[in-house]
């Protein structure tokens, strides 16, 4: 079975800051890695993904992330916040191409001016 | 990126009325889609995947009498949370893919308030 850790419940930030969410995985399978963002009372959007290939993912709204399979990791970042980037933030594993998705419990992101 | 649409965004009903919420993919052909529960602060866990035309199949510990999950067609999956109670009070939120190697998009959810 796999699972996912976001270590970080809440990270507050000041605006223009950087920033990094943690996210750790088990799995004793191959997997996919995502980055979900969630705003109050909405659905989920896509960050970014990382199916193979370059460790190195960029995704929208100039996020990014690592994948580090020795570490079983993978780290969201982003060099510079702004306020809408106020938001929960959710990492999830699928164990290959299924997309049956296990989540993180979530890190809330809050961008102060 | 694809459409995915649930309906309706929030419902409140009466302990013991059944609800249903229905997820339809907008633009293109959904072979695959999955209901997720989240409860308040709290993160996404997986109901149930159904494929269309065949049974659903649900994660332990989840109800299949409770939450009857229908695929009937192409386009439209629905979900019946049968005899509601206020412990399934939840934000529900469904997925959907195509094929097998396509991510799965997400529809804006439905807020269910069982009073």
């Amino acid at each position: 079975a796999q699972s996912v850790t976001q270590l970080d419940s809440q990270v507050p930030v000041f605006e223009e800051a950087p920033v990094e969410l943690r996210c750790n995985y088990s799995s004793s399978v191959s997997v996919y890695l995502f980055w979900y963002v969630q705003y109050p009372n909405q659905g989920l959007q896509l960050l970014l993904k990382y199916l193979s290939g370059s460790t190195l993912v960029k995704g929208i709204n100039g996020f990014e992330a690592e994948f580090n399979k020795s570490q079983t990791s993978f780290h969201l970042r982003k060099p510079s916040v702004h306020i809408s980037d106020t938001a929960e933030y959710f990492c999830a594993v699928s164990e290959g191409s299924n997309y049956k998705l296990t989540f993180g419990k979530g890190t809330l992101l809050t961008v102060n001016p | 990126g694809a459409v995915v649409s649930q309906h309706p965004s929030w419902v409140i009903c009466k302990s013991g009325t059944s609800v249903k919420i229905e997820c339809r993919s907008l633009d293109f052909q959904a072979t695959t889609m999955f209901w997720y529960r989240q409860f308040p602060k709290q993160s996404l866990m997986l109901m149930a995947t159904s494929n269309e035309g065949s049974k659903a199949t649900y994660e332990q510990g989840v109800e299949k009498d409770k939450f009857l999950i229908n695929h009937a067609s192409l386009t439209l999956s629905t979900l019946t949370v049968t005899s509601a109670h206020p412990e399934d009070s939840s934000f529900y939120i469904c997925s959907a893919k195509w094929g097998q190697n396509t991510e799965a998009f997400f529809g804006q959810g439905t807020r269910l308030t069982v009073v």
